[in-house]
């Protein structure tokens, strides 16, 4: 089936960086895109960024211009998403989607990884 | 950036009964808005894309309507499984911004 796979939860101290991994199985990686969107706790959904599995396009959210790096590995269809400089308010879930771009839709989602930001 | 608006924040309803929610664009977005429902601890599941096709897998209780700047997401008759959390998302422009978000609760 159809799935999406996270890494495991991080905790990271302000400042460094993290980079969490979304392995897909069950369908072609490179015929989809893998949008990364985050939740903070008790918030709404954030969306951080796109990147295309095919080519490595990426299009990212500008308030995290210059921190976030968004990545694939087409030899194991694994996504990744590197946030640098974290602060307090980086303490969120992470979720990694499968992005249908022709039909404007996330249709699969991972369970998400949850990153804490603590000194 | 598209700023969407949801309203209410909050739906108090009892199964059985229609909720109708809305969801605001600040500019036209055309028919590019997505819906997605979210339950407590999990990831957030599609609904209906291009403002009223629902996904594969949705019930018909769910239809969305609308293009341009409104649009409405609306349940027939409330199960006890569709109370949760329903967010809009435009896909016209980068950033594909979401709502805020509409709880439907009981």
């Amino acid at each position: 089936q159809v799935q999406l796979v996270q890494s495991g939860a991080e905790m990271k101290k302000p400042g460094a960086s993290v980079k969490v991994s979304c392995k897909a199985s069950g369908y072609t990686f490179i015929s989809y895109g893998i949008s990364w969107v985050r939740q903070a706790p008790g918030q709404g959904l954030e969306w951080m960024g796109w990147i295309s599995a095919y080519n490595g396009n990426t299009n990212y959210a500008q308030k995290l211009q210059g921190r976030v790096t968004m990545t694939t590995d087409t030899s194991t269809s694994t996504a990744y998403m590197e946030l640098r400089s974290l602060r307090s308010d980086d303490t969120a879930v992470y979720y990694c989607a499968r992005d249908d771009s022709s039909n404007n839709y996330m249709d699969v989602w991972g369970k998400g990884t949850t990153v804490t930001v603590s000194s | 950036e598209i700023v969407l608006t949801q309203s209410p924040a909050t739906l108090s309803l009892s199964p059985g009964e229609r909720a109708t929610l809305s969801c605001r664009a600040s500019q036209n977005i055309s028919s590019y808005l997505t819906w997605y429902q979210q339950k407590p601890g999990q990831a957030p599941r599609l609904l209906i894309y291009d403002a009223s096709n629902r996904a594969t897998g949705i019930p018909a209780r769910f239809s969305g309507s609308g293009s341009g700047t409104d649009f409405t997401l609306t349940i027939s008759s409330l199960e006890p499984e569709d109370f949760a959390v329903y967010y809009c998302q435009q896909r016209l422009n980068w950033p594909w911004t979401f709502g805020q978000g509409t709880k439907v609760e009981i």
